[in-house]
């Protein structure tokens, strides 16, 4: 069965520096890796994907995230944080076995906090 | 940018009583899911739905769960009779018809508390 693990259930950073928010996955298949963030009162809006291609992927607001087969993570990256990037961060994994639909599969999700 | 959007953001409802969650999903999307966040706990699927009918669904939703497209436009979640631990946020999402590399696009929420 796809499993999504997320170590830290907290990440503290100061403004300025490198950010790295973990993830490793468990799936038989080839992954489909997603990263949503959820600032407060909001709803999960997507950051970037990982389906196939170059194992760094860039998305929104500076993110990238590196894929690691051989590690099988998916580990979310910064080069500079901002304050206004503090919130809440969940890795996601797609299903397998289905072509056309597909569900996630959420990890428990890692709160950032960047200190000015 | 076309969201999704979900009403109500909080409903408070008393233990055995009906709810019914509102969803508009983005117009041209045709694949459309709930997910649910128990407070402190993991996002967990819930239900998919594409072309008037469920596609996949969970463990979780049992028979006081239902799910209805009454319009073409609204998508909705109806607990029937709703328990202690039906509190949760519940998401919506949908996705454009294509494939599997499509994300997933979720609305703001609803905050659902059973007392």
């Amino acid at each position: 069965a796809q499993s999504v693990a997320q170590p830290e259930d907290q990440v503290n950073v100061a403004e300025g520096n490198p950010l790295t928010v973990k993830c490793t996955y468990s799936v038989s298949g080839n992954p489909y890796l997603f990263w949503y963030v959820q600032y407060p009162n909001r709803g999960l809006q997507f950051l970037l994907k990982y389906i196939t291609g170059d194992n760094l992927v860039k998305g929104s607001y500076g993110f990238e995230a590196e894929f690691n087969k051989s590690q099988t993570s998916f580990h979310l990256k910064k080069p500079s944080a901002l304050v206004s990037d503090s919130a809440l961060y969940f890795c996601a994994v797609r299903t397998e076995g289905m072509d056309s639909n597909y569900q996630l599969i959420w990890g428990a999700g890692t709160k950032l906090i960047i200190k000015p | 940018e076309p969201e999704v959007t979900q009403t109500p953001s909080h409903q408070v409802t008393q233990m055995g009583q009906e709810v019914i969650l509102r969803c508009v999903p983005i117009s041209n999307h045709l694949y459309f899911y709930w997910y649910r966040q128990i407070l402190g706990q993991k996002v967990e699927f819930l239900v998919s739905f594409y072309n008037n009918e469920i596609s996949e669904k969970s463990e979780i939703f049992d028979d006081q769960f239902s799910v209805e497209r009454p319009d073409g436009s609204n998508f909705t979640l109806k607990i029937r009779s709703t328990k202690l631990e039906d509190s949760a946020m519940y998401f919506c999402a949908s996705r454009p018809l294509g494939g599997v590399s499509y994300e997933q696009y979720f609305g703001p929420g609803t905050r659902l508390t059973v007392t």
